[in-house]
């Protein structure tokens, strides 16, 4: 499959806990970006990457929240001492510059 | 600042009718506006693009959708629904692919 691979698919962890995510985007993609989707919501803009520089960071992103990608391919998402309100869908996404964003299937969260 | 919005939160619709999902966009420049599909369990996939070359946009799987500055809509249509069809339409706006700003979703229902 050479689509963009999101894991673990699901996750739940308790209130409190550190949770961490991990992308892979398309290989030739140099762009990779981070959303998150609530029920019922539209994804929100969280994050991207230009190769391996964080280029925009969302207000959404608290001080809970970091994103890396090290060597400009992978990517992770680590969320530390988890909230009910993290609970959501996390998506990531790539593309090549200012072509379309592939999506991945996402990581859906529940915190307890 | 750039905005979407979705006019309807649902739509249901017999097969082989017309399907229409409105979209109005707020933007201070000149937008790229996007169609996006997710089905359950399965990542969000492309379905048409606008980028300022032709105003009506021709999509994957019968879809189209036409920019009108005008109005400020970007209204997705299809003469014929079918029942594979049956998903969740976003409208997303942004300046190229960066930062991608998504409409709150039509969720659209197929009926024999």
């Amino acid at each position: 499959d050479t689509g963009v691979s999101q894991d673990p698919r699901h996750k739940i962890t308790k209130r409190g806990q550190n949770v961490t995510f991990r992308c892979d985007p398309i290989s030739e993609h140099n762009r990779l970006y981070w959303y998150r989707q609530t029920l019922g919501q539209g994804p929100e803009f969280l994050t991207y990457f230009q190769n391996e520089a964080q280029l925009e960071k969302s207000r959404l992103l608290s001080d809970r929240f970091s994103a890396e990608r090290p060597k400009g391919s992978f990517s992770t998402l680590e969320i530390q001492r988890t909230e009910q309100g993290d609970s959501a869908m996390y998506l990531c996404a790539s593309s090549k510059t200012n072509t379309e964003a592939f999506f991945g299937q996402g990581t859906r969260l529940t915190v307890v | 600042a750039q905005s979407v919005t979705q006019l309807d939160s649902h739509v249901s619709v017999s097969e082989g009718t017309p399907v229409l999902l409105r979209c109005n966009y707020s933007s201070s420049y000149s937008p790229s506006l996007f169609w996006y599909v997710q089905h359950p369990n399965k990542g969000l996939q492309l379905l048409l693009k606008y980028t300022s070359a032709a105003t009506l946009v021709k999509g994957i799987n019968g879809f189209e959708a036409e920019f009108k500055k005008s109005e400020t809509s970007f209204h997705l249509t299809k003469p014929s629904a079918h029942m594979s069809d049956a998903a969740e339409y976003f409208c997303v706006v942004g300046p190229n692919t960066d930062k991608l700003i998504f409409g709150t979703g039509t969720r659209l229902q197929v009926f024999p």
